[in-house]
């Protein structure tokens, strides 16, 4: 069944680590984002990919980073986590802007960052 | 800038109730609109969406949003809100020549059963 899968869902580590959240798709999808999530607020755009060795950063600033090295997987790293960084991060692929100008989403079940 | 406006925060209400959640987007150009849901513990999900033509459209679960381009609305409604419909909903619009999403803050429907 194709779908998107992120991992791991809920995470809490120390200031100063190193983290990788996982994205992968199954739907052969071209276009991948990557959203910020806070309670009461709009999803904010971080991160997006139009296609492989394509990424780009969204209307959020993020000290966060992605590559898509292949059309399936979207990866993002922090590479020195801080308690500013406590959110949740959804990711999602679509086939982007169609001949009639949608742009509908799958999204991922989301990855809960604690930094601590 | 595109930009989406949900007054609603949080919205309560009683099974067979109606419901109306208002959308409000500040673009005035052509629109694609959205309505996304995001029920407990589940992922986000369409629940229904405007391209063009008939601006009364259907979603699932009997819901229903009417893109009204005078008064740069899009509500969802739903005529009889049952427990299950309890969940988070985000209203989109991606304007004109805008290659990306821009969401809403959400509103958060309790039903009470």
């Amino acid at each position: 069944e194709a779908d998107i899968y992120q991992t791991p869902r809920y995470l809490v580590i120390g200031t100063g680590k190193k983290i990788t959240l996982e994205c992968s798709q199954t739907m052969g999808h071209d276009k991948m984002y990557w959203y910020q999530q806070d309670p009461g607020m709009e999803l904010h755009l971080i991160h997006y990919s139009y296609g492989v060795n394509s990424t780009e950063k969204g209307d959020l600033s993020s000290e966060s980073t992605v590559s898509r090295i292949r059309t399936e997987h979207f990866p993002l790293t922090l590479e020195s986590a801080r308690p500013s960084h406590t959110s949740q991060y959804l990711c999602a692929s679509g086939e982007g802007i169609s001949l009639s100008g949608a742009n509908v989403l799958t999204f991922g079940a989301g990855s809960r960052l604690t930094v601590l | 800038a595109q930009s989406v406006s949900q007054h609603n925060h949080h919205v309560i209400l009683s099974e067979a109730a109606s419901l109306e959640l208002g959308c409000n987007y500040s673009y005035g150009g052509t629109v694609n609109l959205f309505w996304y849901v995001q029920y407990p513990g589940q992922h986000l999900q369409l629940l229904l969406k405007y391209f063009s033509g008939d601006p009364l459209v259907k979603g699932i679960k009997g819901f229903e949003a009417e893109f009204i381009k005078s008064k740069f609305s899009f509500n969802l409604r739903k005529p009889s809100v049952q427990w299950s419909d309890t969940a988070e909903y985000f209203c989109a619009v991606r304007s004109g020549s805008a290659r990306q999403l821009t969401f809403g803050s959400g509103t958060q429907l309790t039903v009470l059963p």
